[in-house]
Protein backbone atom coordinates (compact mmCIF):
# COMPACT_ATOMS: atom_id res chain seq x y z
CA UNK A 1 0.00 0.00 0.00
CA UNK A 2 1.67 3.14 -1.73
CA UNK A 3 -0.94 5.81 -0.26
CA UNK A 4 -0.47 8.82 -2.41
CA UNK A 5 2.35 9.30 -4.94
CA UNK A 6 3.74 11.93 -6.49
CA UNK A 7 6.17 12.34 -9.50
CA UNK A 8 8.47 14.06 -10.00
CA UNK A 9 9.70 15.45 -6.83
CA UNK A 10 11.18 18.42 -8.16
CA UNK A 11 11.20 19.82 -11.10
CA UNK A 12 13.06 23.24 -13.02
CA UNK A 13 11.11 24.59 -16.29
CA UNK A 14 11.65 27.92 -18.47
CA UNK A 15 8.81 30.21 -19.24
CA UNK A 16 6.30 28.44 -21.58
CA UNK A 17 7.22 25.11 -21.60
CA UNK A 18 4.92 22.41 -20.70
CA UNK A 19 4.54 19.21 -18.11
CA UNK A 20 2.62 17.11 -16.09
CA UNK A 21 2.56 16.69 -12.70
CA UNK A 22 1.08 12.85 -11.84
CA UNK A 23 -0.73 11.85 -8.43
CA UNK A 24 -1.51 8.29 -8.46
CA UNK A 25 -3.40 6.77 -4.65
CA UNK A 26 -4.03 3.19 -4.44
CA UNK A 27 -6.61 3.40 -1.31
CA UNK A 28 -9.99 3.47 -3.41
CA UNK A 29 -10.40 7.16 -2.51
CA UNK A 30 -13.13 8.55 -4.78
CA UNK A 31 -11.75 12.70 -3.71
CA UNK A 32 -8.70 14.28 -5.38
CA UNK A 33 -6.94 17.43 -4.51
CA UNK A 34 -4.17 19.61 -6.53
CA UNK A 35 -2.85 22.08 -3.88
CA UNK A 36 -0.20 24.80 -3.70
CA UNK A 37 1.98 25.84 -1.16
CA UNK A 38 3.27 29.82 -1.21
CA UNK A 39 5.55 30.84 1.90
CA UNK A 40 3.00 33.26 4.05
CA UNK A 41 -0.05 31.96 2.33
CA UNK A 42 -0.90 28.32 3.44
CA UNK A 43 -2.22 25.52 0.97
CA UNK A 44 -4.19 26.69 -1.35
CA UNK A 45 -6.61 24.49 -3.74
CA UNK A 46 -6.51 24.37 -7.24
CA UNK A 47 -8.46 21.84 -8.55
CA UNK A 48 -10.41 18.43 -7.17
CA UNK A 49 -12.47 15.34 -8.31
CA UNK A 50 -15.06 13.73 -6.71
CA UNK A 51 -14.69 10.62 -8.66
CA UNK A 52 -14.07 9.72 -12.16
CA UNK A 53 -15.13 11.97 -14.85
CA UNK A 54 -15.81 14.78 -12.57
CA UNK A 55 -13.53 17.67 -11.83
CA UNK A 56 -14.12 21.03 -10.66
CA UNK A 57 -12.01 24.66 -10.00
CA UNK A 58 -10.83 25.23 -6.87
CA UNK A 59 -9.63 28.59 -5.24
CA UNK A 60 -6.51 28.96 -8.08
CA UNK A 61 -7.41 27.05 -10.98
CA UNK A 62 -6.11 29.46 -13.99
CA UNK A 63 -3.24 27.91 -15.64
CA UNK A 64 -3.86 24.43 -14.48
CA UNK A 65 -5.51 21.66 -16.46
CA UNK A 66 -6.96 17.86 -14.73
CA UNK A 67 -8.75 15.06 -15.79
CA UNK A 68 -9.82 12.03 -13.90
CA UNK A 69 -10.04 9.18 -16.70
CA UNK A 70 -9.57 6.89 -13.34
CA UNK A 71 -10.05 6.59 -9.50
CA UNK A 72 -6.19 6.12 -8.89
CA UNK A 73 -4.76 8.96 -11.00
CA UNK A 74 -5.42 12.73 -11.00
CA UNK A 75 -2.76 14.39 -13.25
CA UNK A 76 -1.68 18.12 -13.12
CA UNK A 77 -1.10 20.46 -16.19
CA UNK A 78 0.59 23.18 -16.67
CA UNK A 79 0.09 24.15 -20.50
CA UNK A 80 2.29 27.02 -20.41
CA UNK A 81 4.87 27.62 -17.58
CA UNK A 82 5.28 31.10 -16.00
CA UNK A 83 7.33 32.31 -12.72
CA UNK A 84 3.65 32.99 -10.59
CA UNK A 85 3.67 29.01 -10.84
CA UNK A 86 7.18 28.58 -8.92
CA UNK A 87 5.29 26.75 -5.90
CA UNK A 88 5.38 22.99 -4.33
CA UNK A 89 2.84 21.38 -5.07
CA UNK A 90 0.39 18.91 -3.24
CA UNK A 91 -1.89 15.72 -4.11
CA UNK A 92 -4.14 14.62 -1.71
CA UNK A 93 -6.84 12.01 -1.90
CA UNK A 94 -10.16 10.44 0.67
CA UNK A 95 -13.23 8.92 0.58
CA UNK A 96 -16.17 11.34 0.10
CA UNK A 97 -17.17 10.69 3.22
CA UNK A 98 -15.60 14.00 4.88
CA UNK A 99 -12.83 12.20 6.79
CA UNK A 100 -9.42 13.43 6.42
CA UNK A 101 -7.60 13.95 3.44
CA UNK A 102 -3.93 11.80 2.77
CA UNK A 103 -1.23 13.82 1.33
CA UNK A 104 1.43 12.70 -1.23
CA UNK A 105 5.47 13.73 -0.35
CA UNK A 106 4.47 17.26 -2.31
CA UNK A 107 6.40 18.54 -5.81
CA UNK A 108 8.86 20.96 -5.40
CA UNK A 109 8.38 23.49 -9.03
CA UNK A 110 10.40 25.97 -10.32
CA UNK A 111 10.46 27.81 -13.12
CA UNK A 112 12.71 30.39 -14.71
CA UNK B 1 -17.32 31.63 1.36
CA UNK B 2 -15.54 29.52 4.08
CA UNK B 3 -12.51 30.91 5.59
CA UNK B 4 -10.07 29.96 8.53
CA UNK B 5 -7.72 31.87 10.42
CA UNK B 6 -4.64 31.41 12.05
CA UNK B 7 -3.43 34.84 13.68
CA UNK B 8 -0.38 33.82 14.84
CA UNK B 9 2.01 33.38 12.15
CA UNK B 10 5.16 31.90 14.57
CA UNK B 11 5.24 30.97 18.48
CA UNK B 12 7.48 29.57 20.23
CA UNK B 13 7.66 27.53 23.69
CA UNK B 14 9.85 25.75 26.04
CA UNK B 15 10.71 22.61 25.92
CA UNK B 16 7.67 20.42 28.27
CA UNK B 17 5.73 23.62 28.42
CA UNK B 18 1.95 23.34 27.01
CA UNK B 19 1.30 26.19 24.07
CA UNK B 20 -1.78 26.94 22.53
CA UNK B 21 -2.41 27.32 18.71
CA UNK B 22 -5.17 29.41 17.43
CA UNK B 23 -8.11 28.81 15.01
CA UNK B 24 -10.97 30.67 13.88
CA UNK B 25 -13.27 29.78 10.81
CA UNK B 26 -16.25 31.73 9.57
CA UNK B 27 -18.91 29.39 7.87
CA UNK B 28 -22.78 29.10 7.77
CA UNK B 29 -22.96 25.22 7.84
CA UNK B 30 -23.98 23.35 11.01
CA UNK B 31 -22.15 20.31 9.79
CA UNK B 32 -18.78 20.12 9.16
CA UNK B 33 -15.06 18.66 10.10
CA UNK B 34 -11.96 20.58 11.37
CA UNK B 35 -8.43 19.24 11.30
CA UNK B 36 -5.20 20.02 12.77
CA UNK B 37 -2.09 18.93 10.11
CA UNK B 38 1.77 19.22 11.12
CA UNK B 39 4.46 20.02 8.49
CA UNK B 40 7.80 19.17 9.59
CA UNK B 41 10.72 20.12 7.72
CA UNK B 42 10.81 17.23 5.91
CA UNK B 43 7.44 19.02 3.74
CA UNK B 44 4.94 15.63 4.46
CA UNK B 45 1.56 16.49 5.57
CA UNK B 46 0.31 14.48 9.13
CA UNK B 47 -2.96 14.90 10.89
CA UNK B 48 -3.03 15.35 14.04
CA UNK B 49 -5.74 15.41 15.07
CA UNK B 50 -9.73 16.07 13.84
CA UNK B 51 -12.90 17.09 15.21
CA UNK B 52 -16.51 16.54 13.93
CA UNK B 53 -18.69 19.28 14.68
CA UNK B 54 -21.97 17.93 15.98
CA UNK B 55 -19.70 16.50 18.70
CA UNK B 56 -19.24 18.65 21.45
CA UNK B 57 -17.00 16.19 23.33
CA UNK B 58 -13.14 17.99 22.34
CA UNK B 59 -10.80 15.13 20.58
CA UNK B 60 -7.64 14.01 22.15
CA UNK B 61 -4.65 12.43 20.87
CA UNK B 62 -1.95 11.43 23.42
CA UNK B 63 -0.18 14.83 24.40
CA UNK B 64 -2.52 17.01 21.45
CA UNK B 65 -6.28 18.04 22.49
CA UNK B 66 -8.54 20.84 21.39
CA UNK B 67 -10.70 23.18 22.36
CA UNK B 68 -13.73 23.43 20.17
CA UNK B 69 -16.19 26.16 20.48
CA UNK B 70 -18.76 25.91 17.75
CA UNK B 71 -20.82 29.10 18.67
CA UNK B 72 -17.47 31.19 18.74
CA UNK B 73 -16.12 29.28 15.52
CA UNK B 74 -12.92 28.74 17.35
CA UNK B 75 -11.00 25.35 17.22
CA UNK B 76 -7.45 26.04 19.01
CA UNK B 77 -4.82 23.04 19.31
CA UNK B 78 -3.19 22.57 22.69
CA UNK B 79 0.02 20.85 22.57
CA UNK B 80 1.12 19.43 26.32
CA UNK B 81 4.79 18.30 27.34
CA UNK B 82 6.22 19.90 24.24
CA UNK B 83 8.58 18.03 22.24
CA UNK B 84 11.21 19.36 19.85
CA UNK B 85 9.62 16.53 17.31
CA UNK B 86 6.72 19.03 17.57
CA UNK B 87 8.90 21.59 15.66
CA UNK B 88 6.89 22.40 12.66
CA UNK B 89 4.46 24.35 10.77
CA UNK B 90 0.54 23.86 11.97
CA UNK B 91 -2.39 24.08 9.65
CA UNK B 92 -5.95 24.32 10.60
CA UNK B 93 -8.33 23.12 8.28
CA UNK B 94 -12.70 23.26 7.41
CA UNK B 95 -13.90 20.52 5.32
CA UNK B 96 -18.17 21.38 5.00
CA UNK B 97 -20.21 18.39 4.63
CA UNK B 98 -22.10 19.59 1.12
CA UNK B 99 -21.25 17.22 -1.83
CA UNK B 100 -18.42 19.48 -3.08
CA UNK B 101 -16.32 18.63 -0.09
CA UNK B 102 -13.82 21.26 -0.41
CA UNK B 103 -11.00 21.45 2.31
CA UNK B 104 -10.02 25.21 3.46
CA UNK B 105 -6.99 25.38 5.39
CA UNK B 106 -5.28 28.56 6.73
CA UNK B 107 -2.09 30.00 6.59
CA UNK B 108 -0.64 28.27 9.45
CA UNK B 109 1.50 28.47 12.33
CA UNK B 110 5.26 28.17 12.86
CA UNK B 111 5.85 26.99 15.95
CA UNK B 112 9.66 26.62 17.23
CA UNK B 113 10.58 24.24 20.48
CA UNK B 114 13.77 25.87 22.56
CA UNK B 115 15.06 23.16 24.68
Amino acid sequence: NAGVTQTPKFQVLKTGQSMTLQCAQDMNHEYMSWYRQDPGMGLRLIHYSVGAGITDQGEVPNGYNVSRSTTEDFPLRLLSAAPSQTSVYFCASSYVERTEQFFGPGTRLTVL
Amino acid sequence: AQTVTQSQPEMSVQEAETVTLSCTYDTSESDYYLFWYKQPPSRQMILVIRQEAYKQQNATENRFSVNFQKAAKSFSLKISDSQLGDAAMYFCAYRDMNRDDKIIFGKGTRLHILP
